[in-house]
């Protein structure tokens, strides 16, 4: 149980165009999704707190704008990277935490590698 | 503020021997604490964690850890390492607002 899952796992684009990431709680709900940025051999950073039906939580330094979080449903959050150039580049990673099970356990996805050219 | 500091960037171990990542934390409230492993390209996998119950805390693979209070650590160790063992090690903090704060990581290198 309490898997995640994202998609697409891999993506090469363009720069100037946008990139949907979802991230999928299959088998429980999950009113709070996380995302995170991984550069190449370093730490996952938190870039924003998703919660269900609401605005996300963006990390100071982390242009909202850029990095759109939607959040429709207790088992489904997306983040659009738009306007993407070479330096958004990365992992992006997203965990999720169990509406049925006490709040400090979070459960990661496989995560998403992100390249623009 | 929540913060998480792992001793070594990397780790090298013979296959067999005792394998001991550092990590020291800071909190202001008594912190959950997690152990995650990542291999190449993939996301994290949870090793272990410590809530407020037991100190030492076992988990998957055959690692434990302790939590110390007394010494803000709370290190993980495994008897035997396996050359499967090799990967990304990552210690984590949290505090009650559900924020994971990660630390640097430490890659472990397993000597045949």
């Amino acid at each position: 149980g309490a898997v995640v899952s994202q998609h697409p796992s891999w993506v090469i684009c363009k720069s100037g165009t946008s990139v949907k990431i979802e991230c999928r709680s299959l088998d429980f709900q999950a009113t709070t999704m996380f995302w995170y940025r991984q550069f190449p051999k370093q730490s996952l950073m938190l870039m924003a707190t998703s919660n269900e039906g609401s605005k996300a939580t963006y990390e100071q330094g982390v242009e909202k704008d850029k990095f759109l979080i939607n959040h429709a449903s207790l088992t489904l959050s997306t983040l659009t990277v738009t306007s993407a150039h070479p330096e958004d580049s990365s992992f992006y990673i997203c965990s999720a935490r169990d509406l049925g099970k006490s709040s400090y356990e979070q459960y990661f996805g496989p995560g998403t590698r992100l390249t623009v050219t | 503020a929540q913060s998480v500091t792992q001793l070594g960037s990397h780790v090298s171990v013979s296959e067999g021997a005792l394998v001991l990542l550092r990590c020291n934390y800071s909190s202001s409230v008594p912190p959950y604490l997690f152990w995650y492993v990542q291999y190449p390209n993939q996301g994290l996998q949870l090793l272990l964690k410590y809530t407020s119950a037991a100190t030492l805390v076992k988990g998957i693979n055959g690692f434990e850890a302790e939590f110390k209070k007394s010494e803000t650590s709370f290190h993980l160790t495994k008897p035997s390492a396996h050359m499967s063992d090799a990967a990304e090690y990552f210690c984590a903090v949290s505090e009650s607002d559900d924020k994971i704060i990660f630390g640097k990581g430490t890659r472990l290198h397993i000597l045949p």
